[in-house]
């Protein structure tokens, strides 16, 4: 079976732009977890998916969205981009079910200039 | 307070080495405990899962969780130079939301 894969996998932006971060689970996955990982804050989490409704929401400010698509693949916006944005986002996916383990993509590495 | 600690290393041990990687945490509605190993410039791979309180093995690798004392370890025996990489450990009080992670330790072993 496939693991998750992540596109791009590195990116160079400057402030004020926007970008966006792709993310297909493991088939058969419904739920999708994003992170965003930083040497000052570690793994943080930003928001989960579940069949195409966001289920939980980390504490993060609006510019950070995301969807989700009906084959489970799921997206990550940011607006506005900050130079603290520079940070190397994680998406997870699991079953949904009781156990509900996470695996973890490699992550798109985010520059902001 | 941050709601998992776990300090950061740097760990540098000999091969063969038994290694001890430790978290504590301040919720007790906390349920479920992992272990997640990240190489440089990969992502997090889970090595253990854990509901609630006992001791659970797989090959080298052994976590514990104790609830009393919301204290998590992993322990690595016979440590290997491919050990070398950063332990995270993550938290969460139902499957299904999210992970609260430690900051990660750092561990390198020297052969």
């Amino acid at each position: 079976k496939a693991g998750v894969t992540q596109t791009p996998r590195y990116l160079i932006k400057t402030r004020g732009q926007q970008v966006t971060l792709s993310c297909s689970p493991i088939s058969g996955h419904r739920s999708v977890s994003w992170y965003q990982q930083t040497p000052g804050q570690g793994l943080q989490f930003l928001f989960e998916y579940f069949s195409e409704t966001q289920r939980n929401k980390g504490n993060f400010p609006g510019r950070f969205s995301g969807r989700q698509f009906s084959n489970s693949r799921s997206e990550m916006n940011v607006s506005t981009l900050e130079l603290g944005d520079s940070a190397l986002y994680l998406c997870a996916s699991s079953s949904g079910g009781t156990t509900d383990t996470q695996y973890f993509g490699p992550g798109t590495r985010l520059t902001v200039l | 307070q941050k709601e998992v600690e776990q300090d950061p290393g740097p760990l540098s041990v000999p091969e063969g080495a038994i290694v001890s990687l430790n978290c504590t945490y301040s919720n007790s509605a906390f349920q479920y405990f992992m272990w997640y190993r990240q190489y440089s410039r990969k992502g997090p791979e889970l090595l253990m899962y854990t509901y609630s309180s006992g001791n659970k093995e797989d090959g080298r690798f052994t976590a514990q969780v104790d609830k009393s004392s919301k204290y998590i370890s992993l322990f690595i025996r016979d440590s290997q130079p491919s050990d070398s990489a950063t332990y995270l450990c993550a938290t969460t009080r139902k499957a299904g939301t999210a992970l609260i992670f430690g900051k990660g330790t750092t561990l390198s072993v020297s052969s």
